[in-house]
């Protein structure tokens, strides 16, 4: 089965720039989709198709594709961007076609 | 305004069965794969199953397959997830989904519910 790895954490400064990568064999190949999930809410799609932002997202969210590795970059991280991430691509190689990363909690500091 | 509302959770004895609904509105329900997700307590998320716009493909992850079976109501715009011979691991809060595509295949989930939980203890 097609398996994405994401970091469990990574900590920013108000203001900041935070990365979260998001590996996969050939990712690049694939569209990759990302959510944000805050602490007792549902998942909201934040990026669609590496890099395509829903309409009520901020400019400060961008994502990227490239090689095995994709990359979801939050500018001007603010506090209510503290949350969970996870990465998502379909993949009909297995029988699991919705494949999910294990996530990555953004601490703002 | 999307809006995705699941119900049905409760608690249930390992072995037993319980049903899940999740209500739509403000869209075309009926032009839309929907989506069944879980998390466990402090864990990730976990793709359960899809059901394409027609009803007529149905794709179910691995842990579940043969013992959820996922329906729809177009008329009714509700999603349905049947849940038999639950076992202590299905315990999570689920998710209903919508997908992007009437075939819920190569897609990504654009509006999500509050999710319903599900217990399995004994």
């Amino acid at each position: 089965s097609y398996v994405l790895t994401q970091p469990p954490s990574v900590s920013v400064a108000p203001g900041k720039t935070a990365k979260i990568t998001c590996a996969g064999d050939k990712i690049a190949s694939k569209s990759v989709h990302w959510y944000q999930q805050r602490p007792g809410q549902a998942p909201v799609l934040v990026i669609f198709d590496d890099f395509d932002r829903p309409s009520g997202i901020p400019e400060r969210f961008s994502g990227s594709n490239s090689g095995n590795t994709a990359t979801l970059t939050i500018r001007g991280v603010e506090a209510g961007d503290e949350a969970d991430y996870y990465c998502q691509v379909w993949d009909s190689s297995s029988g699991q076609i919705y494949v999910f990363g294990s996530g990555t909690r953004v601490t703002v500091l | 305004e999307v809006q995705l509302s699941g119900s049905g959770g409760g608690l249930v004895q390992p072995g037993g069965s319980l049903r899940l609904s999740c209500a739509a509105s403000g869209f075309t329900f009926g032009s839309y794969a929907m989506t069944w997700v879980r998390q466990a307590p402090g864990r990730g998320l976990e793709w359960v199953s899809t059901l394409s716009a027609d009803g007529r493909s149905t794709y179910y992850a691995a842990s579940v397959n043969g013992r959820f079976d996922i329906s729809r109501n177009n008329y009714r715009s509700t999603l349905y997830l049947q849940m038999n011979r639950l076992t202590v691991e299905d315990t999570a809060l689920y998710f209903c989904a919508k997908d992007d595509t009437d075939s819920g295949l190569d897609s990504h989930l654009d509006y999500w519910g509050r999710g319903t939980l599900v217990t399995v203890s004994s």
